[in-house]
């Protein structure tokens, strides 16, 4: 299984609003409502940003959402701010019973 | 609130087996609601999911190192634990292991989304 597509860098300037793609195929992302997405930031373990697509774990920013159409999900980061500066992750069920991640994507703040 | 641990050697030898143990806290890891698992990250790279496994012993692997790895869980300590045999250079990694919830409600077996990491340990295949 091919790790899911994501772009390999995004930028935008602070206050601005970012969107980060994630494309899979029938089988895990437009198979299935159950894409997550992660933040790392340098050093760190991930957190969890958006699970279920578009929910988001109590403590996360209504800067942080999602959605999906298709084989393709997508996680927007509005008002940008210099902490949202990290690597981005999006992951998926799978049909065979696994989990798939994106190659990440590093989102830079100018 | 539910914490997780690995531990293990940083350095391991070419051709050997890695063995890590992450330890479950403040929580109990037989619960129905959730899977363990382990996701590695070489060194500038992404995340790969390695494999995970229920409290009752079901496990699923990553089918592209399903060969080499197993998963083994211990209730009684609050352990699950990773071997990974043959290890190469490219197994060098940061090993986080991780709790997943389960998709049993909508009848659906297997890992999806991670809510707990811990803090990853660094293993190092070298001679």
């Amino acid at each position: 299984q091919s790790a899911l597509t994501q772009p390999a860098s995004v930028s935008g300037s602070p206050g601005q609003s970012i969107t980060i793609s994630c494309t899979g195929t029938s089988s895990d992302v437009g198979g299935y409502n159950y894409v997550s997405w992660y933040q790392q930031h340098p050093g760190k373990a991930p957190k969890l940003m958006i699970y279920d697509v578009s929910n988001r774990p109590s403590g996360v920013s209504n800067r942080f959402s999602g959605s999906k159409s298709g084989n393709t999900a997508s996680l927007t980061i509005s008002g940008l701010q210099a902490e949202d500066e990290a690597d981005y992750y999006c992951s998926s069920y799978t049909s065979s019973t696994s989990v798939l991640f994106g190659g990440g994507t590093k989102l830079t703040v100018l | 609130q539910l914490q997780l641990q690995e531990s293990g050697p940083g350095l391991v030898k070419p051709s050997e087996t890695l063995s890590l143990t992450c330890t479950v806290s403040g929580g109990s890891i037989s619960s129905s609601s959730y899977y363990w698992g382990w996701i590695r990250q070489p060194p500038g790279k992404g995340l790969e999911w390695i494999g995970s496994i229920y409290y009752s012993g079901s496990t699923y692997y990553n089918p592209s190192l399903k060969s080499r790895v197993t998963i083994f869980v211990d209730t009684s300590m609050s352990q699950f634990s990773l071997t990974l045999s043959s290890v190469t250079a490219a197994d060098t990694a940061v090993y986080f292991c991780a709790r997943h919830p389960t998709l049993h409600r909508v009848g659906l077996l297997g890992p999806y989304y991670v809510d707990v990491w811990g803090n990853g340990t660094t293993v190092t295949v070298s001679s």
